[in-house]
């Protein structure tokens, strides 16, 4: 079975911090892991994704992520905070292959930025 | 390029009605899944359809059914609303059916019911 766990439900920066948003992952085969952000009153964008080639993964918006399987983590980072940065972000399983796209979802961390 | 558009944005239902929610993919994109965000439960993946099959379903009683027709619209319904369905109901769309293929999310339909 999978599960994700996302540590911290709220994690509040000042603008121009770094931003760490940490998720483990629980996974039997070897996992594709998604980080997605949503802001109020809209869908889910996908902010990066690992398929198991890089470990290291840049994606959208000056946002990062390293998969690290030895840790069997997949954390979230940006250099400097922007205002624009607060939303909720959710870290997502799915199985490689697997002939379906079902995702499962951490619970999410929202992310505040004050000035 | 059009993203993925769900109708109505908005619903308020009453408990034991029934309910159905749209969803139109992305044009060329033949995947279609569903999911249900709610404060307690967080993201949860309710089913996929791909070339009007269902493929992959999530742990729902079977109140819950959906349909996709031939053009990739797909319909989710829901048979005696319980006011623990309240929810935000998303769809997303991609081109195939790994996870290899981006799903694009519409921004949801939100189900009250009272």
């Amino acid at each position: 079975a999978q599960s994700v766990t996302q540590l911290g439900s709220h994690v509040s920066v000042s603008e121009g911090a770094l931003v760490l948003l940490r998720c483990n992952y629980s996974s039997s085969v070897p996992p594709y892991l998604f980080w997605y952000v949503q802001y109020p009153n809209q869908g889910l964008q996908l902010l990066l994704k690992y398929t198991s080639a890089a470990t290291l993964v840049k994606g959208i918006n000056g946002f990062e992520a390293e998969f690290k399987k030895s840790e069997t983590s997949f954390h979230l980072t940006k250099p400097s905070a922007h205002m624009s940065d607060a939303a909720e972000y959710f870290c997502a399983v799915s199985l490689q292959g697997g002939g379906y796209n079902k995702l499962i979802f951490g619970a999410g961390t929202r992310l505040a930025v004050h000035p | 390029k059009a993203g993925v558009t769900q109708t109505p944005r908005y619903l308020i239902k009453t408990r034991g009605q029934q309910v159905t929610l749209s969803c139109s993919p992305i044009s060329g994109h033949r995947s279609v899944s569903w999911y249900q965000q709610t404060p307690g439960q967080g993201l949860q993946f309710l089913f996929e359809y791909f070339s009007e099959t269902q493929r992959n379903k999530g742990n729902f009683p079977g109140r819950f059914s959906g349909r996709q027709f031939s053009n990739s619209r797909s319909e989710m319904n829901v048979s005696t609303l319980e006011l623990g369905d309240s929810a935000l109901y998303l769809c997303a769309s991609s081109l195939g059916t790994t996870a290899l293929y981006e799903q694009y999310f519409g921004p949801g339909t939100r189900l009250t019911v009272t």
